[in-house]
């Protein structure tokens, strides 16, 4: 069974500085995606940012960017220029295509002014 | 704006009453899922449809709970009865085929 483990179970960092999320999987699929989903006060989750596993580039999306190392079964968040609004509870998934999503327990960021 | 809507956004029950949560994908998806979130096991799977068959329901206590898509704008999941350790917040998500899913806003659930 896949499973997903974050580490850091709060951070925080002050406005405008970087912060880098961890998160490690373990999986004996090869083709999968990995996703990292942004839980504000609201409860809403909103997706953040995508990686297929068959790609080796890294995905960005505007400030949100990561670290894929697929061999090391390893995919960390690097948030540039933080801002207020990025304060959330952040999860990482993994899915095999087409199935559900394995979420690790979330990590707390804070952003302070 | 196509999003997942979930009604109710909150109930609150008490033990042994039934409760009905409904979700509405997103026209066009054929892919629903149901998500339980606790403080203490975090987000989990219940049970998914794909065009309105259920595909997986291994996370879902089957003597209480039901998950039915009578439609495929409708997607239902029951508890009956309900129990104090129910309360979470129940998330439905969708999807078209592609990686995505859309998740709706829950259903804050609360058992006294």
């Amino acid at each position: 069974a896949q499973t997903v483990t974050q580490s850091q179970p709060e951070m925080s960092v002050q406005e405008a500085e970087t912060v880098t999320l961890s998160c490690t999987y373990d999986t004996s699929e090869s083709n999968y995606y990995l996703f990292w989903y942004k839980q504000p006060p609201s409860r809403q989750m909103i997706l953040v940012i995508r990686q297929e596993a068959y790609k080796q580039q890294n995905a960005t999306e505007n400030r949100f960017s990561v670290n894929f190392q697929k061999a090391a079964k390893s995919f960390s968040l690097k948030i540039s220029d933080s801002q207020l609004g990025d304060t959330a509870m952040y999860f990482c998934a993994f899915m095999e295509y087409g199935n559900k999503l394995v979420f690790g327990a979330g990590t707390i960021l804070r952003v302070k002014s | 704006d196509a999003r997942v809507t979930q009604t109710p956004r909150h109930k609150v029950t008490e033990m042994g009453q039934e409760v009905t949560m409904r979700c509405q994908p997103i026209l066009g998806h054929n892919t629903v899922f149901w998500y339980r979130q606790t403080m203490m096991q975090g987000l989990e799977l219940l049970a998914y449809f794909r065009n309105r068959a259920p595909l997986d329901d291994s996370g879902m206590p089957k003597d209480r709970f039901s998950a039915e898509m009578p439609d495929a704008t409708l997607a239902t999941l029951k508890i009956q009865p309900s129990e104090p350790r129910d309360s979470a917040v129940y998330f439905c998500a969708s999807g078209s085929g592609l990686p995505e899913q859309y998740f709706g806003p829950g259903t804050r659930l609360t058992v006294t």
